[in-house]
């Protein structure tokens, strides 16, 4: 069975206080590692796809890292705005971690 | 990135009454899609992958009689749920699934639909 966790469950940071995301996965088959960002009451939005150890994505203050077992989610100097849900998923079900819910205080 | 909508995106019912949630690729096509809900402060469960000219899947513990899946176009997919009880309350989402060539493929996402049974 695919298991995909995610730590911590909760992050609060101050604006600036650049910190880390981590996913661990256990898949039969990855079709690529996702990253989507979730704000309340909001579908999933897209963020990454990783595919394969050592990739690196960036997108403004987010960079995604891939290993064989572990995917993180750097936030440098993150602003209010970046607060929110950050889900990582895989699998051929796309199985989603459980979260972590940044807050990014001013 | 591509768009998928949902509508409504917020209906509350009677108890006992269907409910139909529509799930739209806007531009892309999508040979598969799938449902999921979401209850508060949780993750997404997958609950069914919808493959267009064939019948649903459903994950284990999702009775297909009671939330009806139809894939009847390439960009569209419904979600009608029956019967409708105050524990079928929650946050319900869809995400199409397009594919870039190379075997890459991305899961777009829906807004989502609320709903409310009383």
């Amino acid at each position: 069975e695919d298991q995909v966790t995610q730590s911590p469950e909760a992050l609060r940071l101050q604006e600036g206080e650049s910190s880390s995301l981590n996913c661990s996965y256990t898949v039969s088959g990855l079709r690529g590692l996702f990253w989507y960002r979730q704000d309340p009451g909001k579908g999933p939005e897209f963020l990454f796809t990783l595919y394969s150890a050592g990739e690196e994505k960036e997108k403004e203050r987010l960079k995604a890292t891939l290993t064989k077992k572990e995917s993180f989610l750097h936030i440098t100097a993150p602003k209010p705005e970046d607060s929110a849900t950050y889900l990582c998923a895989a699998g051929n079900k796309l199985t989603f971690g459980g979260g972590t819910r940044v807050l990014v205080k001013p | 990135g591509a768009v998928v909508s949902q509508h409504p995106s917020r209906v509350i019912c009677k108890s006992g009454t269907s409910v139909k949630i529509e799930c739209r690729s806007l531009d892309f096509q999508a040979t598969t899609m799938f449902w999921y809900r979401q209850f508060p402060k949780q993750s997404l469960m997958l609950m069914a992958t919808s493959n267009e000219g064939s019948k649903a899947t459903y994950e284990q513990g999702v009775e297909k009689d009671k939330f009806l899946i139809n894939h009847a176009s390439l960009t569209l997919s419904t979600l009608t749920v029956t019967s409708a009880h105050p524990e079928d309350s929650s946050f319900y989402i869809c995400s199409a699934r397009e594919s870039s060539g190379a075997g890459q493929e991305t899961q777009y996402f829906g807004p989502g639909t609320r709903l409310l049974v009383l």
